[in-house]
């Protein structure tokens, strides 16, 4: 069974940083690309970024360019996020997602989410 | 960048169909997918590739997908059915989003 379980969130400073990990099972974490979903409080989902299943190349939505780094070890079957400069606005639940062996980026399994609070 | 519209809100009666749209330039295209959301819950993926149904997904739900837009439906629905729906469209290493609609099912 496919699982995702999403750490790391909290409540930082405008400015600051915080890493988020996303733990995969029931499935090679390396056969997949992964992506970064966030959904800010009672509002639609937002895409954040995506990196390929070798990590070798990542892409990123135009909010957070610049300021968040997606990376992975799949020797621990891990996903993480590291955002920097954090704004009010990046205060969201994030999910991490995977995407199917295809070419097109989609989305078949979401974890629980883990909830972040940008605010001083 | 790309631009998914869809209805804030849709009402259906239990039992009758309901069609949710997702419009965009071109969207036909492109693949559509749609998601599930319930209150307090993550996304289920509910409808790939404009038209095809993910393991567990019931055949109420449909897709279809043509010029500028996409097509959720939902045949019978069910009150289980109640949630929010989502669009989503993948182009030039950008994933779109759509803003959402609320089904009720009243």
């Amino acid at each position: 069974e496919v699982q995702l379980l999403e750490s790391g969130g909290g409540l930082v400073q405008p400015g600051g940083s915080l890493r988020l990990s996303c733990a995969a099972s029931g499935f090679i974490l390396g056969s997949y690309a992964m992506s970064w979903v966030r959904q800010a409080p009672g509002k639609g989902l937002e895409w954040v970024s995506v990196i390929s299943g070798s990590g070798g190349s990542a892409y990123y939505g135009e909010s957070v360019k610049g300021r968040f780094t997606i990376s992975r070890d799949n020797s621990k079957n891990t996903l993480y996020l590291q955002m920097n400069s954090l704004r009010v606005e990046d205060t969201a639940v994030y999910y991490c997602a995977k995407i199917p062996p295809v070419t097109a980026w989609y989305f078949d399994y979401w974890g629980q989410g883990t909830l972040v609070t940008v605010s001083s | 960048s790309y631009e998914l519209t869809q209805p804030p809100s849709v009402s259906v009666s239990p039992g009758q169909t309901a069609s949710i749209t997702c419009s965009g330039e071109k969207l036909g295209d492109k693949y559509g997918y749609w998601y599930q959301q319930k209150p307090g819950q993550s996304p289920v993926l509910v409808i790939y590739e404009d038209n095809k149904r993910p393991s567990g997904i019931p055949e109420r739900f449909s897709g279809s997908n043509s010029g500028n837009t996409a097509t959720l439906t939902i045949s019978g629905t069910q009150a289980m059915d109640e949630a929010e729906y989502y669009c989503q469209a993948w182009d030039s290493s950008t994933v779109t989003f759509g803003g959402g609609t609320k089904l009720s099912v009243l």
